[in-house]
C-alpha cells in the first residue's frame, strides 16, 4: 500500500511570494490533516478535511493561507504572501476516519522563507 | 486543554545503551489516547504505539517498551540496547476521545553514536 506523497519536498522562496504544496493520501483515507512543525517544536494542525468539506481550521492563519480538497482525494495548502515566519515542514497525514483511527504522515515539505 | 510535555530537548547516549524518553501529559477527559512517533532525519513521522486511557497495561516490543502510569500522567517510553538506526527525534502525542486533532509535545532528539 502505497503512503501519503508530497511534493515537493524542498521549497525556498523569498517573503512576500507565493507557494503551494500537494499532498496525495492513501488511497481510501476519507481524512486528510496539514500540519505546521516549526524547527524544534512538535506539529502543529492546521487544517482537517473529512473528504472535501472542513472539519477544523482554527488554527489556519486564513488571511495567507488557504486550503482545498475539491474532489476528496488529494489536498493542496497555499500561502500567499509568505512571512519569514513560515519557514517551517508543512506535513500532510490522512486516516480512514475521524476520531479513532490512526493517521499516517507523509515526508512533509521543507519550506524556507528568505 | 490539553497539553503534552517532554522535558528533555536532547540525549545522546553510545550503542547498546539503555534509554528512557520521558512524557507528561495533562488533559480534563477521562477518556483519551496517548502516542508515540518516531522521526528520522528523512522526516516522515512513523506511528509507534498508540495506548488508550483505560489500559494501563506496559507494553513491550522488541526493543521498545512503554510505561504509562495515570497516577503520575506520565507515559514514558525506553529503548533497550539501544541502535544508532535508534537516532531520531520522538514525539509524544494526546488525543482526547472524539476528536481528531493531535496535540504533540516538542519532541526528543535521540542521538545514539558507535
Amino acid at each position: 500500500e502505497a503512503g501519503v506523497a508530497q511534493s515537493p519536498r524542498y521549497k525556498i522562496i523569498e517573503k512576500r511570494q507565493s507557494v503551494a504544496f500537494w499532498c496525495n493520501p492513501i488511497s481510501g483515507h476519507a481524512t486528510l490533516y496539514w500540519y505546521q512543525q516549526i524547527l524544534g517544536q512538535g506539529p502543529k494542525l492546521l487544517i482537517q478535511f473529512q473528504n472535501n468539506g472542513v472539519v477544523d481550521d482554527s488554527q489556519l492563519p486564513k488571511d495567507r493561507f488557504s486550503a482545498e480538497r475539491l474532489k476528496g482525494v488529494d489536498s493542496t495548502l497555499k500561502i500567499q504572501p509568505a512571512k519569514l515566519e513560515d519557514s517551517a515542514v508543512y506535513l500532510c497525514a490522512s486516516s480512514h476516519g475521524q476520531a479513532n483511527y490512526e493517521q499516517y504522515f507523509g515526508p512533509g515539505t521543507r519550506l524556507t522563507v528568505t | 486543554a490539553q497539553k503534552v510535555t517532554q522535558a528533555q530537548t536532547e540525549i545522546s547516549v553510545v550503542e547498546k545503551e539503555d534509554v528512557t524518553l520521558d512524557c507528561v501529559y495533562e488533559t480534563r477527559d477521562t477518556t483519551y489516547y496517548l502516542f508515540w512517533y518516531k522521526q528520522p532525519p528523512s522526516g516522515e513521522l512513523v506511528f509507534l504505539i498508540r495506548r488508550n486511557s483505560f489500559d494501563e497495561q506496559n507494553e513491550i516490543s522488541g526493543r521498545y517498551s512503554w510505561n504509562f502510569q495515570k497516577s503520575t500522567s506520565s507515559f514514558n517510553f525506553t529503548i533497550t540496547a539501544s541502535q544508532v538506526v535508534d537516532s531520531a527525534v520522538y514525539f509524544c502525542a494526546l488525543r482526547e476521545s472524539g476528536y481528531s486533532t493531535l496535540t504533540f509535545g516538542k519532541g526528543t532528539m535521540l542521538l545514539v553514536s558507535p
